[in-house]
């Protein structure tokens, strides 16, 4: 069975950073390409950033308004997904999700920008 | 505002069938037959119900299915039961800075 558990939501200050993670289970990770996808009351969901597999050249892709300050990154070894994610602002205020491209969702982690 | 447009709400009674339009450009859902379904539960996670148009993922009943008309996808759920009454998201491929776009969800609610 699929399993993707997200990690390291909270509270920041607008300008503030946080990395997220999401260990993966009951699939061969190191095969997947895997995204971020974050959701909002008032935006609904919104997709972040991709990540593909090695095999696939590892390509790095994020959307316009995060791009240059989030990164993602993944360590086959540890079968886990990273977001990083510096100079915050209100605005990325969300329930952020771990995906895979076969559909799996992780369970959600909140992350909340506030002074 | 999202960029695929669906009702915000649809309701129907036990047994009927109900269609969830979801409508983009050329760009997106008319461009490539990359569009997904999703189910999601109040405080739950979003579910992959149908994938490519008209797959279903597995283990999701056949009263779900999925179907595509130049720039307009749509999700068709027969024979309802209460079950179903949750938020239905539509997502597509895109060319643009975001390589998946999300509808902004509809309502369904069983009455």
């Amino acid at each position: 069975e699929v399993q993707l558990v997200e990690s390291g939501g909270g509270l920041v200050k607008p300008g503030g950073s946080l990395r997220l993670s999401c260990a993966a289970s009951g699939f061969t990770f190191s095969d997947s390409w895997m995204s971020w996808v974050r959701q909002t009351p008032g935006k609904g969901l919104e997709w972040v950033c991709r990540i593909k597999n090695e095999p696939d050249g590892g390509t790095r892709d994020c959307a316009a308004p995060v791009k240059g300050r989030f990164t993602i990154s993944r360590d086959d070894s540890k079968s886990t997904l990273y977001l990083q994610m510096n100079s915050l602002k209100t605005e990325d205020t969300a329930v952020y999700y771990c995906t895979t491209t076969g559909g799996s969702w992780g369970q959600g982690t909140l992350v909340t920008v506030s002074s | 505002q999202s960029a695929l447009t669906q009702p915000a709400s649809v309701s129907g009674s036990p047994g009927q069938s109900i269609t969830i339009s979801c409508t983009g450009v050329s760009s997106d859902v008319g461009g490539y037959n990359y569009v997904s379904w999703y189910q999601q539960h109040p405080g739950k996670a979003p579910k992959l119900m149908i994938y490519d148009v008209s797959h279903r993922a597995s283990g999701v009943s056949n009263r779900f299915s999925g179907s595509k008309s130049g720039n307009t996808a749509s999700l068709t759920i027969s024979g309802l039961q209460a079950e179903d009454e949750a938020d239905y998201y539509c997502s597509s491929h895109t060319t643009s800075f975001f390589l998946e776009e999300f509808g902004g969800g509809t309502r369904l609610t069983v009455l």
